[in-house]
């Protein structure tokens, strides 16, 4: 079966300082990776999504970036924090556009 | 454009009591997911709608898909409290469309339930 990880649950940063968060599938080959940021009480917005590796859309302009080095590994990324940055950050997967994705438990941001 | 609108953006209601949400799109819909984020959880995937008219139930959850592909609602009947959270709507990338790759969630609607 699929499984997908995310790293580290809580995360408190101050402001200025670098980000990395992690995501690994497992279980399933090419499939297609999210991020998404979700603001306390708020909908999904969609930062970064990719279709192969290498293969980066960013939806947003923001001070966010993002890299798939492996099929199965997707990584968030920041040289300086924003305290705007602070949220909910949910890494998913999906087999194809159209298909159901299944999300990972999120990491919360908070930014001092 | 893409976008899908979800209303109510919240519901409260005595448990017991049933509930629905709604999802519209402006252009007809591909297909239709609903998702379910538990307060502190993370959006988990519950259906996916397809054909024009489609009805599906997941015992007190039933997914009604419009005729014409351009809405969809979700309705519960007789709410229980581990029906709280908030219920997600997501629309599919058309074909030949620019949002290939991608799903496009609507804002979601805010589900209590009082005992």
């Amino acid at each position: 079966s699929q499984t997908i990880h995310q790293w580290p649950a809580t995360l408190v940063q101050p402001v200025g300082s670098p980000l990395s968060l992690e995501c690994t599938v497992e279980g399933t080959s090419n499939p297609n990776l999210y991020w998404y940021r979700q603001a306390a009480g708020r909908g999904l917005q969609l930062l970064f999504y990719s279709v192969g590796i290498g293969q980066i859309s960013s939806e947003v302009p923001q001070n966010l970036s993002a890299s798939r080095p492996q099929d199965r590994q997707f990584i968030l990324s920041s040289k300086k924090l924003l305290l705007s940055d602070s949220g909910f950050y949910l890494c998913a997967w999906g087999r194809t556009g159209n298909q159901p994705q299944h999300f990972g438990d999120g990491t919360r941001l908070s930014i001092l | 454009g893409q976008q899908v609108m979800q209303i109510p953006q919240y519901q409260h209601v005595q448990e017991g009591e049933d509930f629905t949400t709604y999802c519209n799109s402006s252009t007809t819909l591909s297909n239709i997911q609903w998702y379910k984020q538990r307060p502190g959880g993370h959006p988990v995937f519950l259906i996916q709608l397809v054909k024009s008219g489609e009805v599906k139930k997941q015992k007190r959850l039933t997914f009604q898909f419009g005729e014409a592909k351009k809405n969809s609602s979700l309705h519960i009947t007789a709410t229980q409290t581990t029906d709280v959270g908030t219920y997600f709507c997501a629309r599919g990338p058309n074909a030949g469309g620019t949002s290939y790759g991608k799903l496009t969630f609507g804002q979601g609607t805010i589900l209590t339930v009082h005992p």
